[in-house]
């Protein structure tokens, strides 16, 4: 099991330029989320989905789209990156299963915008 | 709504020395609480939880919490620090106005563990 995996690992942008971030996850996992991660700030939560074509927003979606077409896959969109967007950004994962509420996490995306 | 608060943005100590993580939280409702730890330049991953039962829960790599219910704590505790625990420490806990298994994390806790 590769568990959760992020593409791109590192990305450079200029302010206006758009890209998408990729999420999977092989553990048929039902939830999945869209962290971004700044110094002294902890996580916080961007986009999350409960399943497959279904999305929501977290507690700081502006500037940012996603989708889920698949169960095992979820995209971060950003249409026109900011300098305020550089980041590490994680995605995760866990089951509907109540008794359980883990979040497994990917390596993370660091996006720096110039 | 739910929260969690780590008061201390870095800790030292010794190793071989037990170490102390802090966390408080607030929440309406039976808390559930978790420890995440993060190496540099990964992922997040799992320590322990408290959902209900036994306040000192036994989780990864040595470490333990204990629920504080009175004090509204879970610290996190190891009788004798490694080096290699040298990472950064999340406290979080769950959303419970949330159907998506959603939790709220701490700021995080640098752990510095010297030779």
């Amino acid at each position: 099991n590769a568990g959760v995996t992020q593409t791109p690992k590192f990305r450079v942008l200029k302010t206006g330029q758009s890209m998408t971030l990729l999420c999977a996850q092989d553990m048929n996992h039902e939830y999945m989320y869209w962290y971004r991660q700044d110094p002294g700030m902890g996580l916080r939560l961007i986009h999350y989905s409960v399943g497959e074509g279904t999305t929501a927003k977290g507690e700081v979606p502006d500037g940012y789209n996603v989708s889920r077409l698949k169960k095992q896959n979820f995209l971060l969109g950003l249409e026109s990156a900011a300098p305020s967007q550089t980041s590490v950004y994680f995605c995760a994962s866990s089951t509907r299963r109540q008794d359980l509420y883990e979040q497994y996490f990917g390596p993370g995306t660091r996006l720096t915008v110039t | 709504a739910q929260s969690v608060a780590q008061p201390e943005d870095q800790v030292n100590v010794a190793e071989g020395n037990p170490l102390t993580v802090k966390c408080t939280y607030s929440v309406s409702g039976n808390p559930y609480l978790f420890w995440y730890v993060q190496y540099p330049n990964r992922g997040l991953q799992f320590l322990l939880k408290y959902i209900t039962g036994d306040n000192l829960v036994k989780g990864s790599y040595g470490f333990e919490a204990e629920f504080n219910k009175s004090q509204t704590s879970f610290h996190l505790k190891k009788p004798s620090a490694l080096v290699s625990d040298s990472a950064l420490y999340f406290c979080a806990v769950r959303d419970i106005d949330s159907s998506a298994s959603k939790i709220i994390f701490g700021s995080g806790t640098r752990l510095s563990i010297r030779p």
